[in-house]
């Protein structure tokens, strides 16, 4: 069974410029999750979505962040503009059961 | 509110060591608990969970036992291999269901040879 695939695995960009993030989940995994995880921290929920509806999005920060899941199937992650804070490991999860989350390998971004 | 507490790192032993890595939980009724694992330059693994108190999650020789009394879920290997070097997390998703997970902050583990 292929697992959760992420692209690109780096990103290097200027502070203001734009960044989008794919994410294709396991097949069939009705929930998807992104998070972000600073160095030295445990990764922090930014949106859930079950099939294309949004189930939690409390923690995006929604002046610069946006996330779509197009025919609830892939999912884009977008900063614009991007901020030097935003620096991270940004991971991708689906479920298909509760409590069955099944990352991909993340995309590290580097904002200078 | 939910939150979760892992002991700092990095951890460093000799192979074959003794293992444990102390988590404790903050939570509003019984949460189910997990481990997870950050291999290099990889996502995060589930490596056991516990449901409900006293469970004993296990996996790949690592063990953690649900403790109600004192809120904890640490986890413990009887002798550790060079392999076993990677970043550990606990967790917790709480019993309201909804599925968000709550993660520790992490502790790396690194095996000498």
């Amino acid at each position: 069974e292929a697992g959760v695939a992420q692209s690109p695995r780096y990103k290097i960009i200027e502070k203001r410029q734009s960044v989008a993030f794919w994410c294709n989940p396991i097949s069939g995994h009705a929930t998807l999750y992104w998070y972000q995880q600073i160095l030295g921290q445990g990764p922090k929920l930014l949106i859930q979505f079950q099939n294309n509806g949004v189930v939690d999005d409390s923690q995006l920060p929604k002046d610069r962040f946006s996330a779509e899941r197009l025919k609830g199937v892939d999912s884009t992650l977008k900063i614009q503009p991007a901020k030097l804070e935003d620096s991270a490991v940004y991971l991708c999860a689906s479920s298909l059961i509760l409590h069955e989350q099944f990352f991909g390998p993340g995309t590290r971004l580097t904002v200078l | 509110g939910n939150s979760v507490t892992q002991m700092e790192g990095p951890v460093t032993l000799s192979e074959e060591a003794f293992l444990t890595i102390n988590c404790t939980y903050t939570a509003t009724g019984y949460p189910s608990l997990f481990w997870y694992v950050q291999y290099p330059g990889e996502g995060l693994q589930l490596l056991l969970k516990a449901t409900k108190a006293d469970d004993k999650g296990s996996n790949k020789g690592f063990e953690a036992t649900y403790r109600k009394e004192t809120t904890s879920f640490h986890l413990e290997k009887g002798s550790v291999q060079v392999s076993d070097s990677a970043v550990y997390f606990c967790a917790l998703i709480p019993r309201n269901r909804d599925d968000k997970i709550i993660f520790g902050k992490g502790t790396r583990l690194h095996i000498l040879p």
